[in-house]
């Protein structure tokens, strides 16, 4: 089955330790997304790579970064993880069709992220 | 501001009733919308999405869309305690406001069914 990965589940660091987090997908869509999602919130678009274009918002702090090596992969680092940076990470990704906005996002099982 | 709307709820429906569950959202020219379904501790589930204003169907769901109004609804017939989650409206940015591959997203409405 098609489907959208992510490794490891579960992500226990320390306070200042840097952590990547991965996603892969079999679906072969050629946009992928990484949200941060905290309790009882909406999930917050962290940014997002169409084919190798990489969309960063305006929001999101430098300590996080990116990495798409190919259509199927994408990575997520965090050079130096606070405590505040504990969350669900999510992976997603759609097909672009152009102006029509008929993206629907697939998401990931997530990455549960505890910092120590 | 762009902004998707919808009550937190909880909202609690016995076993087998109709739950309804709505969301209105700021844009007019928003095109697409989506419903995602998540449980506790587990990722958003992309349930149904809607392009059209009218009814769209799919087994026990349907989604109701009236651009006019700007409020978008999903219905859960013959509720069972397995739809209880947390359900997020999402809304995807049009393009004349910036990147249509974005979606704002409501806070999600809790719905507990009762058996």
């Amino acid at each position: 089955d098609a489907m959208v990965i992510q490794n490891p589940r579960y992500q226990v660091t320390q306070f200042g330790k840097p952590v990547t987090l991965s996603c892969s997908q079999t679906l072969n869509h050629n946009v992928m997304y990484w949200y941060q999602q905290k309790s009882s919130q909406a999930p917050k678009l962290l940014f997002h790579y169409y084919d190798k274009d990489f969309n960063n918002e305006a929001d999101t702090p430098d300590n996080f970064q990116s990495r798409r090596p190919n259509t199927s992969f994408c990575f997520l680092d965090i050079r130096s993880p606070g405590l505040g940076d504990a969350a669900m990470y999510l992976c997603a990704t759609s097909r672009d069709f152009g102006t029509s906005g008929r993206n629907e996002q697939y998401f990931g099982p997530g990455t549960r992220l505890t910092v120590t | 501001q762009k902004e998707v709307e919808q009550n937190s709820g909880p909202l609690s429906v016995p076993e087998g009733a109709i739950a309804s569950l709505n969301c209105t959202y700021s844009d007019q020219g928003s095109q697409s919308f989506f419903w995602y379904r998540q449980y506790s501790g587990k990722s958003p589930e992309l349930i149904m999405f809607i392009y059209s204003n009218g009814d769209k169907e799919d087994g026990r769901f349907t989604a109701q869309l009236n651009k006019a109004s700007q409020y978008v609804s999903l219905l859960i017939r013959d509720s069972q305690p397995s739809d209880s989650a947390t359900y997020l409206c999402a809304v995807n940015i049009p393009p004349h406001a910036g990147n249509n591959r974005k979606l704002i997203w409501g806070l999600g409405t809790s719905l507990a069914v009762n058996p």
